[in-house]
């Protein structure tokens, strides 16, 4: 069974400092994919980077990227000169590679607040 | 393009009654799920569909019917609501499962059962 840890409750990080967002994983299927969304306080989950377990680099997206290690089976968000609009909830997901994305796994999500 | 629509944005029921949750997706996707979401538990897969006709349980399928007759609809039915079916409850489609598509989610359904 696959199982997401996001150790993180809740995170304060001033205005324009970079922040990550930590998420582990375990699987021991060899094939697999990682996403995270952001769910703002209007409650939408909104998709934000994709990382699959044979892409050889790190995936970004804008002000955001995310470190892979998949050694250490963690996939952290990074996310960089945060914003006023960064505070929401974030969750990670994981792609069952024996279904699909009828079939994603979350994590229980970090709260990130920026302070102005 | 409206993409996946849920309805009823917010609902409140009495233990026991019954009520179905409307999903309806207009991007031709094969692949739809319903999620709740509680407190501290992130989201939780209750049922999934990979194509018209196709349904399977998720981890907390307990308590929900689901059934798709058509591609475009995929209605949640609480048969005998309870109060630990209070919860946020999300739709989402995929057109594939492979590489970095994503799930497109609705905006939720907030569930009230008193």
């Amino acid at each position: 069974a696959q199982k997401i840890t996001q150790t993180q409750p809740g995170m304060f990080v001033q205005e324009k400092e970079a922040v990550t967002l930590d998420c582990t994983y375990d699987t021991s299927d060899q094939s697999y994919g990682l996403f995270w969304y952001k769910q703002p306080s209007s409650g939408e989950m909104i998709f934000l980077i994709y990382q699959g377990s044979y892409d050889e680099q790190n995936a970004t997206e804008g002000r955001y990227s995310l470190n892979f290690q998949k050694a250490r089976k963690s996939a952290n968000l990074v996310i960089s000169a945060s914003q006023l609009g960064d505070s929401a909830m974030y969750f990670c997901a994981m792609r069952d590679p024996n279904f699909g994305n009828e079939k994603l796994t979350f994590g229980t999500g970090t709260r990130l607040t920026i302070i102005p | 393009n409206a993409g996946v629509t849920q309805t009823p944005k917010f609902q409140v029921l009495k233990t026991g009654q019954s009520m179905t949750l409307q999903c309806a997706q207009d991007m031709n996707h094969e692949y739809m799920s319903w999620y709740r979401q509680d407190p501290g538990m992130g989201l939780r897969l209750i049922h999934y569909s990979v194509g018209a006709g196709i349904t399977d349980q998720g981890e907390v399928p307990n308590g929900y019917n689901v059934s798709r007759s058509t591609t475009e609809d995929f209605p949640l039915r609480l048969l005998s609501a309870a109060p630990s079916q209070t919860s946020v409850y999300f739709c989402a489609s995929s057109y594939s499962t492979q590489g970095n598509e994503k799930l497109f989610f609705g905006s939720g359904t907030q569930l009230s059962v008193l």
